[in-house]
């Protein structure tokens, strides 16, 4: 069936750095991926999508390139800052399997010191 | 931000106590979801719906029944709470579009604690 695999965090790192949070997957359709963002205390939250091949997803500064041959959406931002410390989760849609479901990496939570 | 509300926010009871958590929306979606969040398990679906009276089981159902009565409306019932239960409850929703799924929508969660 189909699965998402992030990398385990936590991942520290300063303000103003280079951020990369790898998620590949498996899926036997042609899926829609997703990057949601998780703060303290809160619901998740829409971060970014890409619904087909090399489409690149971006909002607030974050990138993913949705990347068929490799089976990745990495998410990447240039310049952190402390406010982008939180939990990040990719996921994946796919009508070919698990119809009506998403699949969810585990999360990845991201600190950022000042 | 997409309509939904969940109630209660916060609930503590006891171990063989009912409770019922609820979840509404104004965005008139098809599909509608609950989780639960633990730490170290991320994200594990409880059950979902695709339609009015339309649900399904999701990896962790045991424990839980849901009912949805109104296109707005998803109910998920603990029929006697247990402590594994303790956890924080997001419901979800989305629709199609296209070929797939399209964005998944979140509540703000309801922290439910099973004494």
């Amino acid at each position: 069936g189909d699965s998402v695999t992030q990398m385990e965090g936590p991942v520290t790192l300063s303000e103003e750095a280079f951020l990369t949070i790898n998620c590949t997957y498996t899926a036997t359709g042609y899926p829609s991926l997703f990057w949601y963002v998780q703060y303290p205390g809160e619901g998740l939250q829409l971060l970014l999508k890409a619904t087909k091949a090399d489409d690149k997803g971006s909002n607030k500064g974050f990138e993913a390139t949705y990347r068929k041959e490799t089976t990745s959406f990495h998410l990447e931002k240039g310049s952190v800052q402390v406010s982008d410390s939180a939990v990040y989760f990719c996921a994946l849609s796919d009508r070919a399997d698990s119809w009506g479901k998403f699949q969810f990496g585990a999360g990845t939570q991201v600190v950022v010191t000042p | 931000d997409a309509g939904i509300t969940q109630s209660p926010r916060h609930k503590v009871t006891e171990t063989g106590t009912p409770v019922t958590l609820r979840c509404h929306q104004t965005e008139n979606h098809r599909y509608m979801y609950w989780y639960r969040q633990d730490p170290g398990h991320g994200l594990r679906l409880i059950h979902y719906s695709y339609g009015v009276k339309d649900t399904d089981k999701g990896e962790v159902s045991d424990g839980y029944s849901v009912s949805r009565s109104k296109t707005e409306d998803f109910l998920l019932t603990l029929e006697s709470a247990t402590s594994s239960q303790t956890s924080v409850y997001f419901c979800a929703i989305s629709e199609i579009s296209g070929r797939a799924l399209d964005t998944q929508y979140f509540g703000p969660g309801t922290r439910l604690t099973v004494l």
